[in-house]
Parts: C-alpha cells; sequence; structure tokens
C-alpha cells in the first residue's frame, strides 16, 4: 500500500493563479480531510469528506474548493491564489471520522 | 471553533530525562482525544487514542492519560531519547461532530 500520497511536493504560484492539490489513498478509507499548517498556528482543518459525493467545510474554508468523486481522491483547489495561502497543506484518511488519520507526506505551497 | 490547548509550547530536556505535557479541551461532549508525533520534515504519526475517563495507554517509554471530567490529557516520556525530538499534537473529537481540533503542539528537543 501506498498509504496517502499528495502531488506536488512543492509548488510557486502568483497571485491569482489556481491550482490543484492532488490527494489519493489506496486504504478503502471514507473519512479525508485537508488541513494547512502554519507557524503557531498548528493544524487547521480546511474542508472534510465522509464519503464519495459528501464533503463540508472545516475551519477556514474559505479560498478552497473540494470534492470527492470518488473514495481514492480528494483534490483541493485553490481558485484564486493570495499570499496568505502561503503554507504546508497535509491531506490526512481514515476509515472512519471517529478513527485515527493517517496523513500524506503535504505540499509545500508558495503564493508570491 | 473548539479550544484545544497545549502546554508547554516548547520544551528541552537532557537525555535521561523523563517528561510530561498537557493537552486541555472542552470537558463537554467529549468523543476522543488522539495524541500524535510529528517529527521534523515527515508527517504526523498517531501514537495513541483515548476514549475513556481515566484512559492509561503505553507505547514502550511513552504513555498517556486522559481525565475527561476535567478536560485534560497528560503525554509522558521515560527517560528520553534524541530520537524523541518531535513535536508532539493532540487532537479532540467531540460527539456527533465529524470534525478535529488539534492543539498547536508541544516541540520537545532532547539533548544528548
Amino acid at each position: 500500500n501506498a498509504g496517502v500520497t499528495q502531488t506536488p511536493k512543492f509548488q510557486v504560484l502568483k497571485t491569482g493563479q489556481s491550482m490543484t492539490l492532488q490527494c489519493a489513498q489506496d486504504m478503502n478509507h471514507e473519512y479525508m480531510s485537508w488541513y494547512r499548517q502554519d507557524p503557531g498556528m498548528g493544524l487547521r482543518l480546511i474542508h472534510y469528506s465522509v464519503g464519495a459525493g459528501i464533503t463540508d467545510q472545516g475551519e477556514v474554508p474559505n479560498g478552497y474548493n473540494v470534492s470527492r468523486s470518488t473514495t481514492e481522491d480528494f483534490p483541493l483547489r485553490l481558485l484564486s491564489a493570495a499570499p496568505s495561502q502561503t503554507s504546508v497543506y497535509f491531506c490526512a484518511s481514515s476509515y472512519s471520522w471517529e478513527e485515527t488519520q493517517y496523513f500524506g507526506p503535504g505540499t509545500r505551497l508558495l503564493v508570491l | 471553533i473548539l479550544n484545544v490547548e497545549q502546554s508547554p509550547q516548547s520544551l528541552h530536556v537532557q537525555e535521561g530525562d523523563s517528561t510530561n505535557f498537557t493537552c486541555s479541551f472542552p470537558s463537554s461532549n467529549f468523543y476522543a482525544l488522539h495524541w500524535y508525533r510529528w517529527e521534523t520534515a515527515k508527517s504526523p504519526e498517531a501514537l495513541f487514542v483515548m476514549t475513556l475517563n481515566g484512559d492509561e495507554k503505553k507505547k514502550g517509554r511513552i504513555s498517556a492519560t486522559l481525565n475527561t471530567k476535567e478536560g485534560y490529557s497528560y503525554l509522558y516520556i521515560k527517560g528520553s531519547q534524541p530520537e524523541d525530538s518531535a513535536t508532539y499534537l493532540c487532537a479532540f473529537r467531540s460527539g456527533g461532530y465529524q470534525k478535529v481540533t488539534f492543539g498547536t503542539g508541544t516541540k520537545l528537543q532532547v539533548i544528548p
């Protein structure tokens, strides 16, 4: 099993550009989530999904969209990048919302 | 947004010392408390899931206790080793609420 994979590992964007951060898991996990990690802020939940076709907002959803068309994939879209979105993004998954999460390796995003 | 606090923010100990740190969370509507270990340049990895008041978990030299009535959990490391250097995160789940709230972490540095 590859576990949770994320691509790209690092990305530089200009303000206003859009992009999609990819996340995939091969563990048949129903629950997937996106976090951003900023210095002194810990991990903050952006969006989450409890199964294919079902998504909901987390603590800091503004400027991000998600969809969950398959169990395996949970992409995060930045619609119009802003410097405030410079961060490290982690995707995580678990069997259900109650279970321990498995984290991907992270995507480091720099918005200029 | 739920308030989950960890203290201290950072800690330096000598190799061989024992240490402990705290995670505080809301005492109402408790469902589960997770502890994660997060090494620099890696992803968070699960240590414990704690669900019952009075729970004690142990994994090698690391153990944790839980008090849901007063809203805190302690993580203990006995005989700290340099490889224990990491950030230790707690994550709180409340009942009927599919989101998880992370604390900001305690960064432990073990000096050889």
